[in-house]
Parts: structure tokens; C-alpha cells; sequence
């Protein structure tokens, strides 16, 4: 089957401009993930989906950032007015779950430019 | 602080010997801790899930232990490949919060021929 895909693979913005980043999670899983990885830096966690419940935001780094999930599946992360320090590879991921273990399946990421 | 702390350092071995990697936390009580590979440009892959109450698990040539006591788990590949050279992250799976699994920040491995 499927796994995780993120589109686009690659963005380059100007600073100031508004991106959004697309996940598709394997289908029939429920818990969906956002995470920041800065190079050479491990995964910072920033948003959590699970089912209709509301999402736990605490990882978002400010208010520039927001996600959604439409229907239980696709999801987007915008990122508003990008500065340099946006910089980064996007990765979504999905689990079947989110009880324990939850074994996270994920995307190829998003690489975000912001020049 | 809570901390996960990993191999700081690149490791290099030479192919055939047993890889070992590292990691360490603080403050943390996880009930389980799994590693997952990454390579350059892709997400990472799941590869080995550890319970709070087991000591050892093995996976073909992998083989994670964990030692709540030191806070430690320790991952090997015994036999190592080129094939194996790739970045490993451990991840703490924290029971007190449902939604978060906390990665450490990886150990770079690569396997000389």
C-alpha cells in the first residue's frame, strides 16, 4: 500500500511570504504528526491530529504556524509571513493509534527554503 | 532538563565489526523506546520497538537493550554493511503525554568497506 507522501518536495520562498505544506497519511490511520528537522538536528515535534479530537498544538513555535486536517485525513501547515529561520525539512508522519507503541510511518518530507 | 542525548559524534566502523550506538535521557519514564533509521533526504523508518519491562530485543542483525536503571539503551548491528551507514535516532515514547514521541537528534554511522 501507500505510505505517508508530503507535497511539494522542495519550496523556495521569500521571506515574508505565506507557504503550505501538504500530508497525506497512509489511509485508515488515524494519528497524524507534524515535525521540524533543522539540519544535522533531530525532530522537533509540532502538532499532534488524533481522530476528531482537538489537535495538540504545543509544538508550534508561534503563531505564524497553524494546521488543520480536513476529514480525518489530508492535512496542511501553513506557515505565515516565513522568515529565514523557517528554514527547514517539514516531516509528517502517521500511526495507526495513538495509544502505545505508537510506531510513527513517515513522509519523505518537505524542504522548506526561505530566502 | 529532560534530555535525549545521543552520540555526539559521527561513528565510523569498519565493516564486518559491531556497530554500537547510544542513547541516553534524563527525566523521562518512557514506556517504550524505539529506534529509526533515516536517510539523507528521506523521513525516517521505524525499525525496533523496546518495552519499559523487557532488558532485549532482536531483529535479525540488530539488537537493542534497555536499562531504565542507567536510563540507557544501547543499539547494535552485528556484521555490519555499507548498506547500514545512515543516520539512527532513538525516540522515547512518553506514556504522560499521549501525543508526543521524542526523538533524539541521531548518531551519523558509516560503514567503511
Amino acid at each position: 500500500g501507500a505510505g505517508v507522501s508530503q507535497s511539494p518536495s522542495n519550496k523556495v520562498t521569500e521571506k515574508g511570504k505565506d507557504v503550505e505544506l501538504r500530508c497525506d497519511p497512509i489511509s485508515g490511520h488515524t494519528a497524524l504528526y507534524w515535525y521540524r528537522q533543522s539540519l544535522g538536528q533531530g525532530l522537533e515535534f509540532l502538532i499532534y491530529f488524533q481522530g476528531n479530537s482537538a489537535p495538540d498544538k504545543s509544538g508550534l513555535p508561534s503563531d505564524r504556524f497553524s494546521a488543520e486536517r480536513t476529514g480525518g485525513s489530508v492535512s496542511t501547515l501553513t506557515i505565515q509571513r516565513t522568515q529565514q529561520e523557517d528554514s527547514a525539512v517539514y516531516l509528517c508522519a502517521s500511526s495507526l493509534t495513538s495509544g502505545s507503541p505508537d510506531t510513527q510511518y513517515f513522509g519523505p518530507g518537505t524542504r522548506l527554503t526561505v530566502l | 532538563s529532560q534530555k535525549i542525548e545521543q552520540n555526539s559524534e559521527a561513528l565510523n566502523i569498519q565493516e564486518g565489526k559491531t556497530a554500537t550506538l547510544t542513547c541516553n535521557y534524563t527525566n523521562y519514564s518512557p514506556a517504550y523506546l524505539q529506534w529509526y533509521r533515516q536517510d539523507p533526504g528521506r523521513g525516517p523508518v521505524f525499525l525496533l520497538l523496546i518495552r519499559e519491562n523487557e532488558k532485549e530485543k532482536r531483529k535479525e542483525r540488530l539488537k537493542v537493550t534497555f536499562d531504565t536503571t542507567l536510563k540507557q539503551s544501547l543499539f547494535h548491528i552485528t556484521a555490519s554493511q555499507p548498506a547500514d551507514s545512515a543516520t539512527y535516532l532513538c525516540a522515547l515514547d512518553i506514556r504522560s503525554s499521549a501525543s508526543k514521541i521524542i526523538f533524539g537528534s541521531g548518531t551519523r554511522l558509516s560503514i567503511r568497506p
